[in-house]
């Protein structure tokens, strides 16, 4: 079946604009992750939603970061006034369940690029 | 969630198996031990995950210590396409605690040697 799927693959952007990224999670997915992988850094969590709603925001490295999710389907991480500390590879992630004993399926990654 | 220590590198030859530890000796009861492994460019991808019992996939075996406080992740027979970054993660099934995201650390390069 379809996999989580991320797009743009590839967005280079100037520093200043603000940037959307977007993530299509698995049909009947109701938990969605977002994480960060800057170059040869490890995986950082951002935000994860259940259904519609964020419970937690904290991972968030700055208030310029949102992230919304609708019809608990597709969300859109987006990033404003883009820095180039911004630059990394985003990659979102779908689970069943946000339980435990539940596994994440991960998209390809959004590589952002801000000069 | 509860740190774990895996080594920073293995080798291995194609064709045998690989052995990879994980030491997790703050594990509580109701954490989960999963693993993941991301290849080279590419996003993370599930592996395996158990709780006590050692667990049998297609991809891989988990045999987990009977303190529950170290696991390993086996690959029966290596195959280059297994070189890639295995992550040991515990994953806190206590849902008043948790919220249900994975914390990578810098788990093991997997080299194979053909």
């Amino acid at each position: 079946g379809a996999g989580v799927s991320q797009s743009p693959s590839n967005k280079v952007t100037e520093k200043g604009k603000d940037v959307e990224l977007r993530c299509d999670p698995i049909s009947g997915h109701t938990a969605l992750y977002w994480y960060r992988q800057s170059l040869g850094q490890g995986l950082e969590f951002l935000i994860y939603f259940q259904g519609n709603s964020a419970p937690d925001k904290s991972g968030l490295p700055s208030d310029r970061f949102s992230a919304e999710r609708t019809g608990g389907s597709v969300s859109t991480l987006t990033i404003q006034r883009t820095q180039q500390e911004d630059s990394a590879v985003y990659l979102c992630a779908s689970s069943l369940h946000w339980a435990a004993n539940y596994e994440q399926y991960f998209g390809p990654g959004t590589r952002l690029t801000v000069t | 969630d509860a740190k774990t220590t895996q080594p920073n590198s293995m080798e291995s030859n194609e064709e045998e198996p690989v052995h990879l530890p994980c030491n997790h000796s703050t594990i509580s009861g109701t954490d989960y031990i999963h693993w993941y492994r991301q290849l080279p460019s590419q996003g993370p991808e599930y592996v395996i995950h158990g709780l006590t019992s050692n667990v049998n996939n297609r991809m891989a075996s988990l045999a987990i210590a009977e303190d529950r406080k170290s696991s390993t992740l086996i690959l029966h027979r290596a195959t280059l396409r297994d070189a890639a970054v295995y992550y040991c993660i515990l994953r806190d099934g206590d849902y008043g605690g948790s919220q249900g995201n994975l914390i990578f650390g810098k788990g093991t390069k997997l080299s194979v040697k053909p």
